[in-house]
């Protein structure tokens, strides 16, 4: 079965604090890709970052972070020092092999920035 | 102009009614796709299409089909709307493993 959970529902923290996100997925295929989106209030869904299963180097830009660990099938995403723009849903997705790039998407973690 | 443009932003509709919501994109990619959000569950798969020719049924299909016109349009139909398909509505394009870009979204409400 190919799945993904994201067990936090809702976070919420204060402004300029560290927050992680977690993300744990389900997958057979050896051949797969994780990305990770944001839903700002304003509701469109914007594309933070694509990762191919060969390849787990953790991937720093700007304030976000991302640590791809295979062995523990987990894709996490850190943002440093957060702002209030960071208040967001965040979707963490899976697309397995077969060629059709279908979006298998977590449940969504709603983060609230607070000043 | 937007890179997928989904029309209309918002309706509200009746029990029964047909509607159709309309995507189309100038990314030039080969792939589309019909996402619809529900609050808790994230995104889950409509149809997808590889091509014109291309139609394929994604995990809840019940009660919606697509139109590929062209290349870069492709419609969702629901035939005769229920409340239970109230819900946001994200059309997306991909090249080959790319990223998925979407749509601004369809609210749609079934009244």
């Amino acid at each position: 079965a190919q799945k993904v959970t994201q067990a936090q529902t809702e976070i919420s923290v204060v402004e300029k604090e560290d927050v992680t996100l977690d993300c744990v997925y389900e997958t057979r295929d050896t051949t797969y890709y994780l990305f990770w989106y944001k839903q700002p209030p304003s509701g469109e869904l914007v594309f933070l970052i694509r990762r191919n299963s060969f390849d787990e180097q953790n991937e720093i830009s700007g304030r976000y972070s991302w640590n791809f660990q295979k062995s523990t099938s987990s894709f996490n995403f850190t943002i440093t020092a957060s702002q209030v723009v960071d208040s967001a849903v965040y979707f963490c997705a899976l697309t397995p092999s077969g060629g059709y790039n279908k979006l298998i998407f977590g449940a969504g973690t709603r983060l609230a920035v607070h000043p | 102009d937007a890179d997928v443009t989904q029309t209309p932003r918002n309706r509200i509709t009746k029990t029964g009614k047909r509607i159709m919501l309309e995507c189309s994109q100038t990314k030039g990619h080969d792939r589309m796709y019909w996402y619809r959000q529900d609050p808790g569950l994230g995104l889950r798969l409509i149809y997808y299409s590889f091509d014109v020719k291309d139609i394929n049924k994604g995990e809840i299909s019940d009660g919606y089909s697509v139109s590929r016109q062209a290349q870069a349009k492709f419609s969702l139909s629901l035939e005769s709307a229920i409340p239970n398909q109230t819900a946001l509505y994200f059309c997306a394009t991909s090249a080959s493993y790319g990223a998925a870009f979407f749509g601004q979204g369809t609210r749609l409400t079934v009244v």
